[in-house]
């Protein structure tokens, strides 16, 4: 079974400008999260989806992050303009059931960001 | 504001040691408990979950549970070289349908051949 896929893994960017980052998960996989993790902290919840609608995104930035789920499958995330602390690695995982619950989460590799 | 806290270390154990990994958290709703691998430049992997008070042993690893302390511990026997890493302590609580994740800071875990 393949696991959780992001890409890229790596991106090099100057502060204002824009990127986005790719995930698709685990077949089948009915939740999808979106986590920020900083150097040295753990994994922070950006974004939940439950199918392709969102159940929580309180810790979203909203004002310059988004994230959509087309389909139910793959989706993405795009930070519009960068800031110096949005350099983070961002963690994609899946976990099978609606509403996580006691599931496991599966994440992807991450996206390595890097805003100068 | 939910929160998760555990010692950021490094804690430095010899092989073959037992390594206690400890963990606090702050919402008496909590229902479910993990314990996250993570090396270096690696996204994390789950060792562990917990659902009710005591323990639960898997292996080389025992977790521990204590609802009425609020309190996780994860227990790392005949520690390895291989088990240095960071080990994340996540706390779940349901609402509304769904549950959602915090994860702590972090523990480093260095075991010294």
């Amino acid at each position: 079974e393949a696991g959780v896929a992001q890409s890229p893994r790596y991106k090099i960017i100057e502060k204002r400008q824009s990127v986005a980052f790719w995930c698709n998960p685990i077949s089948g996989h009915a939740t999808l999260y979106w986590y920020q993790q900083i150097l040295g902290q753990g994994p922070k919840l950006l974004i939940q989806f439950q199918n392709n609608g969102v159940v929580d995104d309180s810790q979203l930035p909203k004002d310059r992050f988004s994230a959509e789920r087309l389909k139910g499958v793959d989706s993405t995330l795009k930070i519009q303009p960068a800031k110096l602390e949005d350099s983070a690695v961002y963690l994609c995982a899946s976990s099978p059931r609606p509403g996580g619950g006691t599931d496991t989460q599966y994440f992807g590799p991450g996206t390595r960001l890097t805003v100068l | 504001q939910k929160e998760v806290e555990q010692n950021s270390g490094p804690l430095s154990v010899p092989e073959g040691a037992i390594a206690s990994l400890n963990c606090t958290y702050s919402d008496r709703g909590s229902q479910s408990f993990f314990w996250y691998r993570q090396y270096s430049g690696k996204s994390p992997e789950l060792i562990m979950s917990i659902y009710s008070n005591g323990d639960k042993e898997d292996g080389r690893f025992t977790a521990q549970l204590n609802k009425a302390s609020q309190y996780v511990s994860l227990l790392i026997r005949d520690s390895q070289p291989s088990d240095s890493a960071t080990y994340l302590c996540a706390v779940n609580r349901a609402s509304s349908g769904y549950s959602t994740l915090t994860f702590g800071k972090g523990t480093m875990l260095l075991v010294s051949p």
